[in-house]
């Protein structure tokens, strides 16, 4: 069974710029979980995606933003760059429901803002 | 709510000596428990997780842990440790039964394995 797959794995782009990233989850995972890594923050969850709908966000500006499609593939989209969104984006799918919660993660895209 | 609390933020340690990283949590529920391990340059995976049953946890790499319902703890344990247990260990809970709540995570333990 295929894991996660996040792409790009590294991206680079300059302040004001914005960025799109891709997320497939596990087959027959319904739930799409996207979190931000950084040393000093270490990880904080953004949002997640069940079903197309947007069911749990967390404290991130609206220029986060995300969407998940009918075949469960989620983008996260992040606009007017700040050199403060340098980080590791994680996605993470998991069943959605009836399940125990338990996440499965992809190798995350490596975001450098300059 | 639920919180973690992990109490170390790095453990150093030698290598073929045993580590304990603590982890501890507050719920007013009963909840479901895990550790997830994240090596350099890669996303996290799962270590091991406790849902039910026996309060001792076996997982991957030798890691086992014990889940203390009175200490409200979850500590996760290695006899011996290498080289390639150079990692950084994330404990998260969730409330038992209910799916549609996010993972709580604890803030991470950086394992530092000495020569």
């Amino acid at each position: 069974k295929a894991g996660v797959t996040q792409t790009p794995r590294y991206l680079i782009k300059t302040r004001g710029q914005q960025v799109t990233l891709s997320c497939s989850p596990i087959s027959g995972h319904r739930s799409v979980s996207w979190y931000q890594q950084t040393p000093g923050q270490g990880l904080q969850f953004l949002f997640e995606y069940f079903s197309e709908t947007q069911r749990n966000k967390g404290n991130f500006p609206g220029r986060f933003s995300g969407r998940q499609f009918s075949n469960s593939r989620s983008e996260m989209n992040v606009s007017t760059l700040e050199l403060g969104d340098s980080a590791l984006y994680l996605c993470a799918s998991s069943l959605g429901g009836g399940g125990t919660g338990e996440l499965f993660f992809g190798e995350g895209s490596r975001l450098t803002v300059l | 709510a639920q919180s973690v609390t992990q109490l170390d933020s790095q453990v150093p340690v030698f290598e073929e000596a045993p580590v304990e990283l603590r982890c501890n949590y507050s719920s007013s529920v009963s909840v479901y428990l895990f550790w997830y391990v994240q090596y350099p340059n890669q996303g996290l995976q799962l270590l091991l997780k406790y849902l039910s049953g026996s309060t001792l946890v076996k997982g991957i790499n030798g890691f086992e842990a014990e889940f203390n319902k009175s200490q409200t703890s979850f500590h996760l344990r290695k006899p011996s440790v290498h080289i390639s247990d150079t990692a950084e260990y994330f404990c998260a809970v969730t409330p038992r039964g209910n799916s549609n709540y996010q993972l709580i995570w604890g803030a991470g333990t950086k394992l530092i394995i000495k020569p």
